[in-house]
């Protein structure tokens, strides 16, 4: 089966540094994406693992340890139009589908 | 022009009815995917398409079809719609299989739906 975990709700003060945990255990592993969705909005990517390690990609960067079934997602110099939920999903062996986990609701606060 | 369109964008509808929310794109890509939000529960998939001859059922697909009319179009029926398929559904696209690269999915904007 699959099962990825994240937490529920975070809050964080503007232009401090947060990390966002992701845990999975799935049928395969081919990749695991981080999407972005503001409230009533469309998810849009913005990043994607394959192998171990650290990803950087401006404020933003996403690590993935395989091993360990974990990854994270880290924001930096938050602001506060970084308000919104945060979509951890792994890309397994079933066909070409993702699997989602729950969102973890961003709050920023001033 | 956005690549990935929904319409609806909203509708109430009673229980019962017959309701078809439909998804194109003009990124021309072969994959297309329904989903349906619900708060805290994420992203579940209702069915999916890789072309125009290939429907699959996803994680939770009763209560639901769906229909592939061209490899731009891909339209989910709820053929008696009840209360607790009221939620936010999303279509999606891709255009890589896996191991070929990012298998990113791209989202139309979103329909919300209540049967009331």
């Amino acid at each position: 089966g699959q099962n990825i975990d994240q937490p529920t709700e975070m809050t964080a003060t503007e232009g401090a540094i947060v990390q966002i945990n992701c845990t999975y255990q799935t049928s395969g592993f081919n990749g695991l994406f981080w999407y972005q969705q503001h409230a009533g909005e469309a998810p849009t990517f913005l990043s994607y693992n394959v192998l171990d390690g650290l990803e950087e990609k401006g404020r933003f960067s996403s690590f993935l340890s395989r091993s360990k079934g974990y990854s994270y997602l880290l924001l930096k110099e938050l602001q506060m139009k970084d308000s919104a939920s945060y979509l951890c999903a792994v890309h397994g062996n079933a066909g070409n589908m993702l699997t989602f986990g729950g969102g973890t609701r961003l709050m920023v606060k001033p | 022009d956005a690549d990935v369109t929904q319409t609806p964008r909203n509708r109430i509808t009673k229980t019962g009815k017959r309701i078809m929310l439909e998804c194109s794109q003009t990124k021309g890509h072969d994959r297309m995917y329904w989903y349906r939000q619900d708060p805290g529960l994420g992203l579940r998939l209702i069915y999916y398409s890789f072309d125009v001859k290939d429907i699959n059922k996803g994680e939770i697909s009763d209560g639901y079809s769906v229909s592939r009319q061209a490899q731009a179009k891909f339209s989910l029926s709820l053929e008696s719609a009840i209360p607790n398929q009221t939620a936010l559904y999303f279509c999606a696209t891709s255009d890589l299989g896996a191991g070929q690269g990012s298998n990113e999915q791209f989202f139309g904007p979103g329909t919300r739906l209540t049967v009331l």
